[in-house]
């Protein structure tokens, strides 16, 4: 079945640093990919919808400049989370739409900033 | 904008008793509606999915009923198991492709 790699699946990092996280189609082409960030027993938040090629677009209340998204390609999209305080921390994941087949989940990535 | 309601947000039964979850949804033109089973720090799984020109689905232990008039959606878990107990996911899309908008979730406990 259709897989979507998501890398790195947990990072530490500092206070003000940057972080990105990979999600990369293996076995389709990825044409939209969407981005969720889930706090501890909450739901999956959305994000934003990154299309090949062009700009994503952001869902109200989310800081495009923070969270810089990119779909250079029809199987890479990439979530960088700039300038990263302790309440970014969080577990982020993608999800590829697959054509009329669905949704295709990462295994998510479990970001820490200290 | 596009909402899911899901209740309970807890739900607590006894081995072999019957699970039931329920969800509302905003968008009218929301046509896919996935459920999802979510172990910690995993990524969710599709358990079963129904499209708007179906009005129930089952699956094994597994049914979801659709109600497009009133805009519900519901999961049915029959013969529950202590495996079934994980947070479950209700969600709804737009043309199975669109972004996906999931509900807050429900944290079934089966009880041996």
């Amino acid at each position: 079945g259709a897989v979507v790699s998501q890398h790195p699946s947990w990072v530490i990092c500092k206070s003000g640093t940057s972080v990105k996280i990979e999600c990369r189609s293996l076995d389709f082409q990825a044409t939209t990919m969407f981005w969720y960030r889930q706090f501890p027993k909450q739901s999956l938040m959305l994000m934003a919808t990154s299309n090949e090629g062009s700009k994503a677009t952001y869902e109200q209340g989310v800081e495009k400049d923070k969270f810089l998204i990119n779909h250079a390609s029809l199987t890479l999209s990439t979530l960088t989370v700039t300038s990263a305080h302790p309440e970014d921390s969080s577990f982020y994941i993608c999800s590829a739409r697959q054509g009329a087949e669905g949704y295709t989940f990462g295994s998510g990535t479990r970001l820490t900033v200290v | 904008g596009e909402n899911v309601e899901q209740h309970p947000s807890t739900l607590s039964v006894q081995e072999g008793d019957s699970a039931v979850i329920k969800c509302t949804y905003s968008d009218s033109a929301s046509n896919y509606f996935p459920w999802y089973k979510q172990e910690l720090g995993k990524r969710p799984q599709l358990i079963i999915d129904i499209r708007s020109n179906v009005g129930e689905k089952k699956d094994q232990r597994i049914a979801v009923t659709l109600n497009k008039t009133a805009k519900h959606f519901s999961l049915h878990i029959t013969e529950t198991q202590p495996e079934d107990s994980a947070v479950y996911f209700c969600a709804a899309a737009y043309n199975q492709g669109g972004k996906l908008i999931f509900g807050q979730g429900t944290e079934l406990s089966v009880k041996p």
